[in-house]
């Protein structure tokens, strides 16, 4: 089975301060994602990466950077906190680009508060 | 761009029963790839069921069965015989010729014993 890991699962941080939210998957997946989940809102994207040090802007990039220096890993970081960055991050990962029926494997998440 | 609507934020279901959650798409794609993805309270995020678009014919996994209307862009999920452990959030997607995915906002399910 593809295990996708997220570093933490319960995180508080201040304002300000800079953040790093870590993934690794087990698979040897090419593709990786970053999400964060609100209520009423489902899961939007913030960043994805196909390739080691490729990444693309997904839906909701402003606040966030990412780095993908290993294909295993993928890391999204908070420049500098916000209370409105308090939320649940998940990270996921799928096969390549030709296999477009390929499911996303996600991780427990992490639910990221900002005091 | 493309968007998923789930309309129905919430929805309850006697054990055993069936239960059909809905989920509409926009997309300008002919060929594309549909999702269902459960969230059980606190736990991981899995894949309950996929459908392609070329394929007429429904996807069915057991329990878990959809209905797609490619004319209507309708992709809805049926749960027949529900059980205790069906109730999560539900949520449809999309995935895009990027390879990303959109979602729906979800649907909580609560299965009544």
């Amino acid at each position: 089975d593809v295990k996708v890991t997220q570093s933490s699962r319960y995180l508080v941080k201040r304002t300000g301060e800079k953040v790093f939210l870590e993934c690794v998957q087990d698979m040897d997946h090419e593709n990786m994602f970053w999400y964060r989940q609100d209520p009423g809102l489902g899961l939007r994207l913030i960043y994805f990466s196909y390739d080691v040090k490729m990444k693309e802007k997904g839906d909701i990039p402003e606040g966030y950077s990412v780095s993908r220096e290993k294909k295993e890993r993928f890391s999204l970081i908070l420049e500098s906190a916000s209370t409105n960055q308090t939320s649940m991050y998940l990270c996921a990962s799928s096969s390549p680009g030709t296999g477009r029926n390929q499911p996303q494997h996600f991780g427990d998440g992490t639910r990221l508060s900002i005091l | 761009a493309q968007t998923v609507t789930q309309s129905q934020p919430e929805m309850s279901v006697q054990e055993a029963e069936t239960v059909t959650l809905s989920c509409t798409y926009d997309t300008s794609e002919s060929d594309y790839y549909l999702f269902w993805y459960k969230q059980p309270p606190s736990r991981q995020m899995i894949l309950v069921i996929r459908q392609e678009a070329y394929k007429q014919q429904n996807a069915t996994e057991n329990r878990f069965s959809v209905n797609f209307q490619k004319a209507a862009k309708s992709f809805s999920l049926k749960i027949s015989d529900s059980q205790l452990g069906d109730a999560a959030m539900y949520f449809c997607a999309y995935r895009t010729p990027f390879n990303d995915m959109r979602f729906g906002a979800g649907t909580r399910l609560t299965v009544k014993p």
